[in-house]
């Protein structure tokens, strides 16, 4: 079966730096992307990876190693807007995305 | 970037009434359409997949005779939940892709409430 793996919660302080780890066995593999969820709104957009290597885009920079199937998103100089929950998903071999459950992430000052 | 826009934002409806969504994308042409439900504190669910001009495809588990999805454009896609109950009060969300492109757009969301 296909399957996506994050934990279900982190903690992080205000400044710092926190990496949400996600692990993942498609059935083919088309691009990870991440996504960033608030409390009662819809998700937005944070990074895609299709190859292997870093991606920056700012104070989020989204990893990727295809052969590990493995993805971590990191988060620098963290700040209170950036407690949200984030979503790892992956677009297997037929094109579908499959969905992480995410992680919840709480900002502490 | 992309803007998907969903109509209502919130609605409250009796039990066994009908309820439709909206799911327009503004300045692209939408090929294919997604609809998916959250319950609090969960992951997204995807109910189905439509391409603009046929029948939607439908998860497995989601009935397609209760929840029903017309893409009549490709800048509108419309999900209308028949003889809603109050199981069905979810937060209902759609995104969009165009046929070049490789990320889904999402709309903002629409709380339904079935009382």
């Amino acid at each position: 079966g296909q399957n996506i793996d994050q934990p279900t919660e982190m903690t992080a302080t205000e400044g710092a730096i926190v990496q949400i780890n996600c692990t993942y066995q498609t059935s083919g593999f088309n691009g990870l992307f991440w996504y960033q969820q608030h409390a009662g709104e819809a998700p937005t957009f944070l990074s895609y990876n299709v190859l292997d290597g870093l991606e920056e885009k700012g104070r989020f920079s989204s990893f990727l190693s295809r052969s590990k199937g493995y993805s971590y998103l990191l988060l620098k100089e963290l700040q209170m807007k950036d407690s949200a929950s984030y979503l790892c998903a992956v677009r297997d071999g037929s094109y579908q995305l499959i969905w992480g459950a995410g992680t919840k992430l709480i900002i502490k000052p | 970037g992309a803007v998907v826009s969903q109509h209502p934002s919130r609605v409250i409806c009796k039990s066994g009434t009908s309820v439709k969504i909206e799911c327009r994308s503004l300045d692209f042409q939408a090929t294919t359409m997604f609809w998916y439900r959250q319950f609090p504190k969960q992951s997204l669910m995807l109910m189905a997949t439509s391409n603009e001009g046929s029948k939607a495809t439908y998860e497995q588990g989601v009935e397609k005779d209760k929840f029903l999805i017309n893409h009549a454009s490709l800048t509108l896609s419309t999900l209308t939940v028949t003889s809603a109950h109050p199981e069905d009060s979810s937060f209902y969300i759609c995104s969009a892709r165009g046929d070049r492109d490789h990320e889904q757009y999402f709309g903002p969301g629409t709380r339904l409430t079935v009382t």
